[in-house]
């Protein structure tokens, strides 16, 4: 069965003071890892979709990163407005029994204060 | 393009009672998901459509649950004989899938049940 681990549970950031996220995963056969931020009362809201290890992907002040047994999500001189849930999920390959289903983690709750 | 619409957005029921929610997903998208998230927990898979076909159900979806998707537009997720245990937000997803190429998920705000 596909399992997503996300670490820490929660991180509380100073405004300006770069970190790192944890996505660590095991999937048969991975098709796809995505991230995703949520904002609270709202559904997850798409970041960014990586493929194979040594893949790396930016967005403004997010840069997600891939290996094989995990993804990492830097965040560079964050904002106020970055604080959120940040969400990674798994899609396996089908060809491995996987059907289109995302398995996602339980979160990081960001939180950047001024 | 409004975006993934869900109603209602909250719903409190008591136990026992039958509630049916209404997904309406981005028009040109040909795939739609339900999932099921609880508190600081990540979205969990219940169903998808591709058109009006459903394709894959999760094998922890109780048989009080079912999904429709007439015409494969909008889609309805009714639960029979509600429980306290499905007190959850239940989100809808909407993609448009190609062949042999990864898609992106747009997600709906929910619609939260309460059941007392």
């Amino acid at each position: 069965e596909d399992q997503v681990t996300q670490s820490p549970e929660a991180l509380r950031l100073q405004e300006g003071e770069s970190s790192s996220l944890n996505c660590s995963y095991t999937v048969s056969g991975l098709r796809g890892l995505f991230w995703y931020r949520q904002d609270p009362g709202k559904g997850p809201e798409f970041l960014f979709t990586l493929y194979s290890a040594g893949e790396e992907k930016e967005k403004e002040r997010l840069k997600a990163t891939l290996t094989k047994k995990e993804s990492f999500l830097h965040i560079t001189a964050p904002k106020p407005e970055d604080s959120a849930t940040y969400l990674c999920a798994v899609q396996a390959n089908p060809r491995s029994g996987g059907g289109n289903k995302l398995t996602f983690g339980t979160g990081t709750q960001l939180k950047v204060e001024l | 393009d409004t975006g993934v619409s869900q109603n209602p957005r909250h719903k409190i029921t008591k136990r026992g009672q039958n509630v049916t929610f209404r997904c309406d997903p981005i028009s040109e998208h040909n795939r739609l998901y339900w999932y099921r998230q609880t508190l600081g927990q990540g979205p969990e898979f219940l169903t998808y459509f591709q058109n009006e076909a459903q394709l894959e159900k999760s094998r922890l979806l109780s048989d009080r649950f079912s999904a429709e998707r007439p015409k494969g537009s909008f889609s309805t997720l009714e639960i029979q004989r509600t429980e306290q245990g499905d007190s959850a937000m239940y989100l809808c997803a909407s993609s448009l899938a190609v062949a042999a190429t990864n898609e992106k998920l747009f997600f709906g705000s929910g619609t939260q049940l309460s059941v007392l």
